[in-house]
């Protein structure tokens, strides 16, 4: 079975530094991972997604992962955070063979608190 | 505008009470799909469909019902809610590898 750990619930950091939120995936098969962030009383919004093809995948402002098939992570980087980017993260998983995007496993979240 | 629309976006009910929340799409995607989420345990998948008239069970089907009639539509229907079914729902359609989430419906059950 599938499973996804995000290992740290909360993130605290100040503006403008950098970030590094984890996720780490259990499967036996491959898989497509997604992240999606939650702004604070709206619905997820897609950040980006692993497929296929490269192992570093750009997404929205500013945000890239690194899909690791070693050591079954999808870490999500940002070189410097602004306050904006205060919300929750979800890392997520689905089998390969799915249509991607369906049956996704969510992580439990990170909560990224950016603050001046 | 491509959207997910709920209804209604907060309820209080009691115990018992049957309800339904209303999910629809725009995009005419053919995988729809209800989740909950709950603090500390993310989104857990409670119903989806591959297209219209087939439905299966996620992970946490107990004490939900659904239905699609039309590619558009997929209502989540409680038919006797339990205060263990607090919680903020969100109705999602697939395309392309993405999800695509409404803003999600408040819902306490008292």
């Amino acid at each position: 079975a599938q499973s996804v750990t995000q290992l740290d619930s909360q993130v605290p950091v100040f503006e403008e530094a950098p970030v590094e939120l984890r996720c780490n995936y259990s499967s036996s098969v491959s898989v497509y991972l997604f992240w999606y962030v939650q702004y604070p009383n709206q619905g997820l919004q897609l950040l980006l997604k692993y497929l296929s093809g490269s192992t570093l995948v750009k997404g929205i402002n500013g945000f890239e992962a690194e899909f690791n098939k070693s050591q079954t992570s999808f870490h999500l980087r940002k070189p410097s955070v602004h306050i904006s980017d205060t919300a929750e993260y979800f890392c997520a998983v689905t089998f390969a063979h799915n249509q991607a995007g369906t049956a996704l496993i969510f992580g439990k979240g990170t909560t990224l608190s950016v603050s001046s | 505008e491509a959207q997910v629309t709920q209804n209604p976006r907060y309820l209080i009910t009691v115990t018992g009470k049957k309800l339904t929340v209303t999910c629809s799409q725009n995009m005419n995607h053919e995988y729809m799909s209800w989740y909950r989420q709950d603090p500390g345990l993310g989104l857990r998948q409670i119903y989806y469909s591959m297209n219209v008239e087939v439905t299966d069970k996620g992970d946490v089907p107990e004490g939900y019902k659904v239905s699609r009639k039309e590619k558009r539509n997929f209502p989540l229907i409680l038919e006797s809610p339990s205060p263990n079914q607090t919680s903020l729902y969100f109705c999602a359609s697939v395309s392309g590898g993405e999800l695509f989430f409404g803003e999600g419906s408040r819902l306490t059950v008292l």
